[in-house]
């Protein structure tokens, strides 16, 4: 079956703590991105991916970091968490850039900094 | 860098009637603009998508129809069904920057049996 999948899917820690949100797609994308869901701010892009070893800045990439050493894993690694980082993220993937086809999300992970 | 708006966020219709969500966005090269629905608690998934050589696009009770001199296009749902409740994010591509795309704050809608 064609997926996202992202681990863990609920997390709960603390400030300073840091933790890694791994991604993972076996459709062969090219493209990954993080996204991040507040309410009524709809889905900030944080980092994206076009290939491996190729990863840019999106709209909010302050106090994350990404890796993409390989095509199917794009993890997510928050350094040192703060609270404003209480939100629920989004993996997702395309086969090009998003323009040319349907972006594929995983199921989400509902972060809480205390 | 593209900047989109969308209303309302909050819609409450009866079964049976039509909906309409607007977007607007600002970057005038943008030419890609798909939406997305995200039913509770589950992922967005791709519901529909225009492309700015075309001024509108149905499938079946979804409609979404653009105006690219207005800079605003919107998503119509016509019988509304109690299924169709849920979040719906519309989104524009930035040309100017890799085409990357930027999603409107959502809409939740709220269909009434």
């Amino acid at each position: 079956e064609a997926q996202v999948t992202q681990n863990p899917r609920y997390l709960i820690t603390v400030t300073g703590k840091k933790l890694t949100v791994t991604c993972s797609q076996n459709m062969n994308h090219e493209y990954m991105s993080w996204y991040r869901q507040d309410p009524g701010l709809g889905l900030r892009q944080i980092y994206y991916s076009m290939n491996v070893e190729v990863t840019d800045k999106g709209d909010v990439p302050e106090g994350y970091k990404v890796s993409r050493k390989e095509k199917r894993n794009f993890p997510l690694i928050l350094e040192s968490p703060s609270p404003n980082q209480t939100s629920l993220y989004f993996c997702a993937s395309s086969f090009y850039r998003p323009i040319v086809g349907e972006l594929f999300f995983g199921e989400g992970s509902r972060l809480t900094v205390l | 860098g593209e900047n989109v708006e969308q209303h309302p966020s909050t819609l409450s219709v009866q079964e049976g009637d039509s909906a309409v969500i607007k977007c607007t966005y600002s970057d005038s090269a943008s030419n890609y603009f798909p939406w997305y629905k995200q039913e509770l608690g589950k992922r967005p998934q791709l519901i529909i998508d225009i492309r700015s050589n075309v001024g509108e696009k149905k499938d079946q009770r979804i409609a979404v129809t653009l105006n690219k001199t207005a800079k605003h296009f919107s998503l119509h749902i016509t019988e509304t069904q109690p299924e169709d409740s849920a979040v719906y994010f519309c989104a524009a591509s930035m040309p100017r920057a890799g085409n990357m795309l930027t999603f409107g704050g959502g809409t939740r809608l709220m269909v009434k049996p």
